[in-house]
């Protein structure tokens, strides 16, 4: 079983809309994490960092939020673009020595006109 | 910026062949990773290496080997291809004590 779950596994929105997607991880310790988009065909990009002690973090239309209590966060965006169209990867840095990743399966969005 | 290039976008390759992945990053990082991407399951490591010659089995290097001989330069290779092999090949690079990898485009291998 995946140590990071992510939900939905996909959604459709209309432009201009927002829209909320979830990640639920169980791994453990961790150093912080992250939320990487992913356009067809290109690499993950990450799109924002948080670390354990820190609540919410905002890129532009982005905002990620991070509750290490319940071990959950959630990534916001804000008045949708077609550019949002992307796999959205919730990605949890391990507390090692060279800081592996834990992937979650990532969101599909796709925004339509 | 951080360029990481992978040596094909598209292949496709039969049961049994022998191949080579490429994948270079103009950065000067240390540590390079090979993941395979499936979907439903995320990104999984293969390999990856924190200095040139050295590399380190990920969660899944079954059928699989990696050579560095040069620090910019990763090769993932398949001695011989299975169709359980079809995915998406991604390499990354980051400095030690950088938490962020940074990607490249991926290679689709398809196994017939």
């Amino acid at each position: 079983k995946n140590q990071v779950e992510q939900s939905p596994q996909s959604l459709i929105i209309l432009e201009g809309k927002n829209c909320t997607l979830q990640c639920n991880y169980t791994v453990s310790p961790f150093s912080n994490l992250r939320w990487y988009k992913q356009d067809t065909g290109r690499g993950p990009v990450s799109l924002t960092i948080m670390t354990f002690s820190e609540n919410t973090k905002s890129n532009g239309r982005y905002t990620a939020t991070l509750d290490a209590d319940t071990k959950q966060s959630s990534l916001h965006i804000t008045a949708s673009q077609l550019s949002d169209s992307a796999s959205y990867i919730c990605v949890v840095i391990l507390t090692d020595s060279w800081g592996k990743l834990q992937f979650g399966a990532g969101t599909q969005v796709v925004v339509t006109p | 910026d951080v360029k990481v290039t992978q040596s094909s976008r598209y292949l496709v390759k039969r049961t049994g062949e022998k191949v080579f992945l490429e994948c270079v990053q103009d950065m000067d990082h240390e540590n390079m990773f090979w993941y395979r991407q499936d979907p439903g399951l995320g990104l999984r490591l293969i390999y990856f290496s924190y200095d040139v010659k050295m590399k380190e089995k990920g969660d899944i290097p079954e059928g699989y080997s990696v050579s560095r001989e040069k620090k910019e330069r990763f090769s993932l290779i398949l001695e011989s291809a299975s169709t359980n092999q079809t995915s998406m090949y991604l390499c990354a690079s980051n400095n030690n004590g950088g938490h962020e990898q940074f990607f490249g485009p991926g290679t689709r291998l398809t196994v017939l």
